[in-house]
């Protein structure tokens, strides 16, 4: 069945750097836009940014421009997402998720929606 | 990028109808078909319920459904049942390129 399964959780101290990786099976990894969702304690969601796994340039989130980084490995079918600099603010549970395809009339239509989630990645900033 | 709005809290009672607003700008709600909503149970990953304003995937109940009129997209469930008593989020694609989510609506069964 179609599943991404994501990294265990991670403790990091202020300053340093995470790395989250999202591992998808069940599908075809390069057919599916792939994003990354964080959500703080109690909050609500926050996108982070979306990547084409087939290739091209990853699109953020202005709040994380320049401290985030997102790749993709195809002959794993794996997703990553390097976040830098980590301030307290920085703690939350970190989702990947794939973009959602439809066809219609015999052509693909891509969607801005997520249609498949990852469990989550606890991400704890702390000193 | 603002934060789509949405009201903290809905409540109604078993049966009956809710509508929950999703309010944005001509820069993303108002300017694109693109709003999707999500619901999620606590500790778990968000579940895709609507997505292009109205539509519904594969296997969600046609007791969700989407709208949307001018800068505010609407998500109305019908026939309240006690499981539908969680969060909801709507978001949308934006003029940069971007997606938005809303701060999410908690949803009260009485």
């Amino acid at each position: 069945q179609v599943q991404l399964v994501q990294s265990g959780a991670e403790v990091k101290k202020p300053g340093a750097s995470v790395r989250l990786s999202c591992k998808a099976s069940g599908y075809t990894f390069t057919s599916h836009y792939m994003h990354w969702v964080r959500q703080a304690p109690g909050q609500g969601l926050e996108w982070v940014g979306i990547m084409n796994p087939h290739g091209g340039s990853p699109t953020f989130s202005q709040k994380f421009q320049g401290r985030v980084t997102m790749t993709g490995d195809t002959s794993t079918s794996t997703l990553y997402l390097e976040l830098r600099s980590l301030t307290f603010e920085d703690t939350a549970v970190y989702y990947c998720g794939r973009g959602l395809w439809t066809v219609v009339a015999g052509s693909i239509y891509y969607h801005y929606a997520l249609d498949v989630w990852g469990q989550g990645t606890t991400v704890t900033v702390s000193s | 990028q603002s934060a789509l709005t949405q009201p903290a809290s809905v409540s109604g009672s078993p049966g009956q109808s809710i509508t929950i607003s999703c309010s944005g700008t001509s820069s993303d709600v108002g300017g694109y078909n693109s709003v999707s909503w999500y619901q999620q149970h606590p500790g778990k990953a968000p579940k895709l319920i609507i997505y292009d304003v109205s539509n519904r995937p594969s296997g969600v109940s046609n007791r969700f459904s989407g709208s949307k009129s001018g800068n505010t997209a609407s998500l109305t469930i019908s026939g309240l049942q006690a499981d539908d008593e969680v969060h909801y989020y709507c978001s949308s694609y934006t003029s940069t390129n971007t997606v938005v989510f809303g701060g999410g609506t908690k949803l009260t069964v009485l």
